[in-house]
């Protein structure tokens, strides 16, 4: 069975400093695993996206996440967060050839603090 | 949100009553989806369609009803079946192939009088 663990609820960081946001998961194939962010009363915003290849993805407003495969991770990152950055973030998996539905985590509740 | 639109933003249901939330898409994506959003609890899947005509349950769909007459829209309707229906309800859409990232519209939050 396919899930998606984000193990903290809330994450505090100052501003400036950097940020990341833990993802773990668990599929029987290969993962396709996404990032998205959500602002109050918003609809989710895909922020990147890890098919293949390349393990450090970029992705919108400077973050980044690294795949790593050993440890079934997919943890989100910043070099610098900003206080716009608050918002909640959750991590989605789909595993490959096996259709079209999502599994998502939580979410983690990110404050950067002025 | 660019693609996708949800209405009305707020939806208020009286006991009893069935509602219809709206979601419609311009991006030519064939598939759909509806999320339904409980401080918490993430997203969790009631319905999707991969092409006209045809959907299938997703994990909580009892209580809700959906239908996918055209490519573009994608209701869904509340039945009075769905004993706690206060939530925020999210729309997606993707394409049918490869890695079929999902776009959000902006949610409709249904509140029961």
């Amino acid at each position: 069975a396919q899930s998606v663990a984000q193990p903290e609820d809330q994450v505090n960081v100052a501003e400036g400093n950097p940020l990341t946001v833990k993802c773990t998961y668990s599929v029987s194939g290969n993962p396709y695993l996404f990032w998205y962010v959500q602002y109050p009363n918003r609809g989710l915003q895909f922020l990147l996206k890890y098919i293949t290849g390349d393990n450090l993805v970029k992705g919108s407003y400077g973050f980044e996440a690294e795949f790593n495969k050993s440890q079934t991770s997919f943890h989100l990152k910043k070099p610098s967060a900003l206080v716009s950055d608050s918002a909640l973030y959750f991590c989605a998996v789909l595993e490959e050839n096996t259709g079209n539905q999502f599994y998502f985590g939580t979410g983690t509740s990110l404050t950067v603090i002025p | 949100d660019g693609g996708i639109t949800q209405s009305p933003k707020y939806l208020f249901r009286k006991e009893g009553q069935n509602v219809t939330l709206s979601c419609e898409q311009n991006l030519n994506h064939d598939a759909m989806y509806w999320y339904r959003q409980d401080p918490g609890q993430g997203l969790r899947l009631i319905y999707y369609s991969q092409i006209v005509n045809d959907f299938q349950k997703g994990d909580i769909a009892e209580g809700y009803s959906v239908s996918r007459e055209k490519k573009e829209s994608f209701p869904l309707t509340v039945t009075s079946a769905q004993k706690n229906p206060t939530a925020f309800y999210l729309c997606a859409s993707s394409i049918s192939s490869g890695a079929k990232t999902q776009y959000f519209g902006p949610g409709t939050r249904l509140l029961v009088l």
